[in-house]
């Protein structure tokens, strides 16, 4: 399977702990973007990357939040001392990045869901 | 008001009916997707378009840059095509991050 990937997809955790997301994207895809989609909304941009290097974060991504890329191919999300607002559908997408412009589609993982007790 | 509303919220329709889903949104963008997701999560992307109309299959969707208004289009819905249906902008910057809208929730029941 070539498509994007999460681990783990489901993740429990107690209030106060640190957890780490996986993303492993499409392997061609230079463009590797961060969102989070909590119930009964649409999902909301966190941070993305160009290769290795982390070119926007949102407001949304608070200092308890870190994101690397460390070889510009799979990323890693970790939030620290979590919080029950911290729950939420964690999607990973890559897209390509032409250098000539335009809209790229975004090819979508299948997300990581995580609960905070 | 959000940068990208979507109508309606939910959506019951029978087999076989034709279906319209609408997006409105405020900013300038360089493209707006449109997306299904079904329960557990996942996302898959239907359509990418800047201009003019798109065809998949029996979906269509059409976008009128001027209004800022796009509609997703459904002929001959099957239960399978329940799901909820998102629309995205991705902005006229090069990051081409997506906004979301809330997406509309369609049941499509025999």
């Amino acid at each position: 399977d070539t498509g994007v990937s999460q681990n783990p997809r489901h993740k429990i955790t107690k209030r106060g702990q640190n957890v780490t997301f996986r993303c492993d994207p499409i392997s061609e895809h230079n463009r590797l973007y961060w969102y989070r989609q909590t119930l009964g909304q649409g999902p909301e941009f966190l941070t993305y990357f160009q290769n290795e290097a982390q070119l926007e974060k949102s407001r949304l991504l608070s200092d308890r939040f870190s994101a690397e890329r460390p070889k510009g191919s799979f990323s890693t999300l970790e939030i620290q001392r979590t919080e029950q607002g911290d729950s939420a559908m964690y999607l990973c997408a890559s897209s390509p990045f032409r250098t000539s412009g335009g809209a790229n589609e975004q090819f979508f993982g299948p997300g990581t869901r995580l609960t905070v007790l | 008001k959000n940068e990208v509303e979507q109508s309606p919220q939910n959506l019951t329709a029978q087999e076989g009916e034709f279906i319209t889903i609408n997006c409105s949104y405020s900013v300038g963008i360089s493209a707006l997707h449109w997306l299904q997701q079904h329960p557990g999560g996942g996302i898959v992307s239907l359509f990418m378009l800047s201009s003019g109309k798109k065809k998949h299959g029996r979906l269509i969707a059409t976008i009128n840059i001027q209004e800022k208004h796009s509609s997703l289009h459904i002929t001959a819905s099957h239960p399978r095509d329940s799901a909820v249906y998102i629309c995205a902008v991705g902005g006229p910057g090069t990051a081409s991050k997506l906004t979301f809208g809330t997406g509309t929730r369609l049941q499509v029941t025999l």
